[in-house]
């Protein structure tokens, strides 16, 4: 299976950049596509898709949002960051599947 | 607009069984591939099963094989999840999620939830 790593936590101040991190154990892109996948989870609500293929902006998600990456290291920045994108952002991996993984999460928290 | 709504949890018995169902609506069902993704308390995010549009294919997490069931009434617009001889560690919210058309890369939407509880 491939494992995702990402940092456990990361704090920021309001309008600044954060950027998150998430590690494959191996690659996850097949010729030009990069099959990593982000979400951000507010609490007691559910996950909503924010990236998909690595540099996708999903529909309805600010252009604040961006990701990047290839192979194994990927990255989500959000820029600037503003209150309401503080949350718990996961990665996940559709370039070996079953089993789709997800990274352990990574807690956007306030400076 | 797409919505996806679960029910069917609550609190059980190691060892029995609970079915969960997720009705759809604002998409043509038959059409997506769906999954299940649970979160046990203040954990990470964890893919279940997942079924193919037509139902034809399942795939599931090793640690649920031959205890979990996955299956779909397109008919309904319906996804299930019977979960059998369940345990503690089965413990979770039980989202219903859907992929993009005719396969599953990214979960594109995702349900509110059901808790599920596995405890005497």
């Amino acid at each position: 299976d491939i494992v995702l790593t990402q940092s456990p936590a990361l704090a920021v101040s309001l309008g600044q950049r954060a950027t998150i991190s998430c590690r494959a154990s191996q690659s996850v892109s097949i010729s030009r596509y990069n099959l990593m996948h982000w979400y951000q989870q507010k609490p007691g609500q559910q996950p909503k898709l924010l990236i998909y293929r690595a540099s996708n902006l999903a529909s309805g998600i600010p252009a604040r949002f961006s990701g990047s990456g290839s192979g194994t290291d990927f990255t989500l920045t959000i820029n600037p960051v503003q209150a309401d994108d503080i949350a718990t952002y996961y990665c996940q991996q559709s370039r070996e599947s079953p089993p789709w993984t997800f990274g352990g999460g990574t807690k956007l928290e306030l400076k | 607009e797409v919505q996806l709504v679960e029910s069917g949890g609550g609190l059980v018995q190691p060892g029995r069984s609970m079915k969960l169902s997720c009705a759809a609506s604002g998409f043509t069902f038959s059409n997506y591939g769906m999954a299940w993704v649970r979160q046990a308390p203040t954990k990470g995010l964890e893919w279940v099963a997942t079924i193919s549009y037509d139902g034809s294919s399942t795939y599931y997490r090793d640690s649920v094989k031959g205890r979990f069931t996955i299956s779909r009434d397109n008919a309904k617009s319906t996804l299930y999840l019977q979960m059998n001889s369940l345990r503690s560690e089965d413990t979770a919210t039980y989202y219903c999620t859907r992929g993009r058309e005719l396969r599953i890369d990214w979960f594109a939407y995702w349900g509110q939830g059901t808790l599920v509880t596995v405890s005497s």
